[in-house]
């Protein structure tokens, strides 16, 4: 059964630093990993989508990495800014016909 | 409207109460979903329905009962709930009925608390 962990589970950053979220699955033979962004009471925004024909994707400040082999996926954000602030989750597709299963994501404040 | 619609943004109702929760897209996607986002818990996975048709149920009470009558909505009827049940309930949609390869688009969900 597939598992997803996210490290850590709460995380608060001065404005400006560059941060990095990490989200971990116990099986490799995923189809794709989605990176998402929540804001209080509010639904999920998608972020980034990573193939597992690929390594990274990028948008703006955000930018992911995935290694399947490890099990592991980053999401590194440059320049924090206070609207930056959120639950990030990621989740992972496992083959396809599968639905995702997410982490129990990041919340991540960054003070002005 | 674009994107993946959901209504009430906000409901409160009795355990005795009967009533159901929308979802609408605008994407062309062919399938949908419902997900229950319970306080310090992961989003769990209720109902899929791929090309208007269900295709997993993960053990969900039968006092929740999905309804998709095209591929553009969805229903959440709800009956006779349990304080316990109180939750944001998310829709999304997607392509090919396995994220296909472009994710999940998702709603911005509905608050629910059974009183």
């Amino acid at each position: 059964k597939q598992e997803v962990t996210q490290i850590p589970a709460a995380l608060s950053v001065p404005e400006g630093e560059n941060l990095v979220l990490n989200c971990s699955f116990t099986d490799s033979a995923i189809y794709n990993l989605q990176w998402f962004r929540q804001d209080p009471g509010k639904g999920l925004t998608s972020l980034l989508l990573i193939q597992s024909s690929q390594r990274e994707q990028t948008s703006g400040r955000l930018n992911a990495s995935l290694d399947k082999s490890s099990g592991r996926s980053t999401l590194y954000i440059a320049a924090s800014q206070p609207g930056d602030s959120a639950t990030y989750l990621c989740a992972v597709e496992v083959n396809y016909g599968q639905n995702f299963v997410f982490g129990p994501g990041t919340r991540l404040s960054v003070l002005p | 409207e674009t994107g993946v619609t959901q209504t009430p943004r906000h409901l409160v109702m009795g355990m005795t109460n009967k009533k159901s929760l929308k979802c609408e897209q605008h994407l062309g996607h062919n399938a949908m979903y419902w997900y229950k986002q319970s306080a310090k818990k992961p989003l769990e996975l209720m109902f899929v329905y791929s090309l208007e048709e269900r295709v997993e149920n993960n053990s969900v009470p039968s006092r929740f009962s999905p309804e998709c009558p095209n591929s553009s909505h969805l229903f959440l009827h709800l009956h006779t709930l349990q304080p316990e049940d109180s939750a944001l309930y998310l829709c999304a949609s997607s392509q090919d009925g396995a994220g296909g390869g472009y994710g999940y688009t998702f709603g911005s969900g509905t608050r629910l608390t059974v009183v």
